[in-house]
C-alpha cells in the first residue's frame, strides 16, 4: 500500500539553527499538510498546501515556518530559526481530492529535539 | 474556537470485551468525522470516517454518529491486546477540510 514518508525520523539541533524537514507524499495525492504533536498533547494543525500554495494555515505557522515542493516529489517543512519550544513530533500528511478528501494519511513524523 | 473533545482515559476492558469510545464536538456545521488510531510513538493511521447519521461497520468496528447530539463513538468488538492505543477523533469545522483533533483516549486490553 502506497505509504506517505518522512525523513529523517530524528533530527537533534541547537535553538537558532535552521532545520528542515522532508515528506513524499503519496503520489496521486494533491493536498499536503504539516501537523506537530508536542509531547502528550493534541496533534495540530500548522499548514496546508495545495496546486503549489499555502491554502490554510494555523497561529502556529509564524514566520519561522515555511513550506516548498521543490519538485514533483518532495514536500519539505522549513524552521528558519529554532526555538525550543518547537521540540515536537512534525507530521506530514497529504489527502486525495474527492469526497474523501479529508482522509488524510499520516507518515511515519519526524521527531525534533531541540537544544 | 471550534473543539472537539474526549475522555483522555485510560479506558481498560478485558479482552475479547466491547470496547466503546465516545467524542462530542462543538460545530453542527460539521460533516464527516474521523476515528484515528495512534500506538506511543507512532503517527496517527485512519480507522474509521463516517458522514451520516446512523452506523457505520468494518470489520471489528463501528462508528456511530448521532449529528443532533453532535457525538461520535467508536465501538471496538472482541477487543485484542493489539487494539491498545490511543484513538483519537477528528472533525473538520464546517466548511473546512482541516480537522480538529482530540486529545484522544488511551484504550487498554488486557488478556
Amino acid at each position: 500500500e502506497p505509504e506517505v514518508t518522512q525523513t529523517p525520523s530524528h533530527q537533534v539541533t541547537q535553538m537558532g539553527q535552521e532545520v528542515i524537514l522532508r515528506c513524499v507524499p503519496i503520489s496521486n495525492h494533491l493536498y499536503f499538510y504539516w501537523y506537530r504533536q508536542i509531547l502528550g498533547q493534541k496533534v495540530e494543525f500548522l499548514v496546508s498546501f495545495y496546486n503549489n500554495e499555502i491554502s490554510e494555515k494555523s497561529e502556529i505557522f509564524d514566520d519561522q515556518f515555511s513550506v516548498e515542493r521543490p519538485d514533483g516529489s518532495n514536500f519539505t517543512l522549513k524552521i528558519r530559526s529554532t526555538k525550543l519550544e518547537d521540540s515536537a513530533m512534525y507530521f506530514c500528511a497529504s489527502s486525495v481530492p474527492g469526497p474523501l478528501d479529508q482522509a488524510q494519511h499520516f507518515g511515519d513524523g519526524t521527531r525534533l529535539s531541540i537544544l | 474556537q471550534k473543539e472537539v473533545e474526549q475522555n483522555s482515559g485510560p479506558l481498560s476492558v478485558p479482552e475479547g470485551a466491547i470496547a466503546s469510545l465516545n467524542c462530542t464536538y462543538s460545530d453542527r456545521g460539521s460533516q464527516s468525522f474521523f476515528w484515528y488510531r495512534q500506538y506511543s510513538g507512532k503517527s496517527p493511521e485512519l480507522i474509521m470516517f463516517i458522514y451520516s447519521n446512523g452506523d457505520k461497520e468494518d470489520g471489528r468496528f463501528t462508528a456511530q454518529l448521532n449529528k443532533a447530539s453532535q457525538y461520535v463513538s467508536l465501538l471496538i468488538r472482541d477487543s485484542q491486546p493489539s487494539d491498545s492505543a490511543t484513538y483519537l477523533c477528528a472533525v473538520p469545522p464546517g466548511g473546512s477540510y482541516i480537522p480538529t483533533f482530540g486529545r484522544g483516549t488511551s484504550l487498554i486490553v488486557h488478556p
